[in-house]
């Protein structure tokens, strides 16, 4: 299994909703990634998770939470979101956290997410 | 602060055409990717460049790396219709955080 597999692939919700976004692997690699593309711009980096662990957090608001349950596992938890909010969300994962060379980033095929 | 900046922007070309996108980064890093994304898509990796002087080639499309000068191209030769897709280059900062380019929104006309 090659692959990042991100559900679900579309999600409409209104600002007073939860939601969770999942994230699954099964590679063995040991950092997974949250990135948020807004439309005609690059993809930007949330958080990292190393060994499980949150490694990096981008001074992301609160109300988007992750989590990493196991090594093969990264939810994003969504809470009391804002229209402008509403993006592409991808998740990555990486082999080697700490950058071997030549560790590559395998992507998601993205959950687009609208709030309304 | 890591800057990486594409240029163009935006291209547009004949099939049958050569044209280079440029990918300019402003730290060092020991890894430059390049990306291709369709509309509404996730990104596809392409290419992999871990040393000054890297060269990678597949197909139509050819990526190259000169850390020295902190300069990536990707040259298409030959341009067909399937390549028409916004191509991305990106930067690791650390050793965590990918940082991308604005990206390459590249048409290619019949």
């Amino acid at each position: 299994d090659t692959e990042v597999t991100q559900t679900p692939k579309h999600l409409v919700m209104g600002m007073t909703n939860k939601k969770s976004l999942k994230c699954e692997q099964h590679m063995g690699h040991r950092a997974m990634y949250w990135y948020k593309q807004k439309a005609k711009k690059p993809p930007e980096l949330m958080f990292v998770y190393s060994y499980e662990k949150l490694s990096i957090n981008e001074s992301v608001p609160s109300r988007f939470s992750p989590e990493c349950p196991n090594s093969s596992l990264l939810n994003l938890h969504l809470h009391a979101l804002q229209p402008e909010d509403s993006a592409l969300y991808l998740c990555a994962s990486s082999q080697d956290p700490m950058g071997a060379q030549g560790s590559g980033y395998t992507f998601g095929s993205g959950t687009r997410l609208t709030v309304v | 602060e890591l800057k990486v900046e594409q240029n163009p922007l935006f291209l547009s070309m004949q099939e049958g055409k050569n044209y280079t996108i440029y990918c300019n980064y402003s730290t060092t890093s020991d890894r430059l990717y390049w990306y291709r994304q369709d509309p509404g898509k996730s990104l596809e990796s392409l290419f992999v460049l871990l040393s000054n002087g890297a060269v990678k080639q597949e197909g139509r499309l050819m990526a190259s790396l000169d850390t020295k000068a902190r300069l990536s191209t990707l040259h298409i030769t030959a341009a067909v219709h399937d390549l028409s897709a916004t191509y991305f280059c990106a930067v690791v900062q650390g050793a965590q955080k990918l940082v991308f380019g604005q990206g390459t929104r590249l048409t290619i006309n019949p």
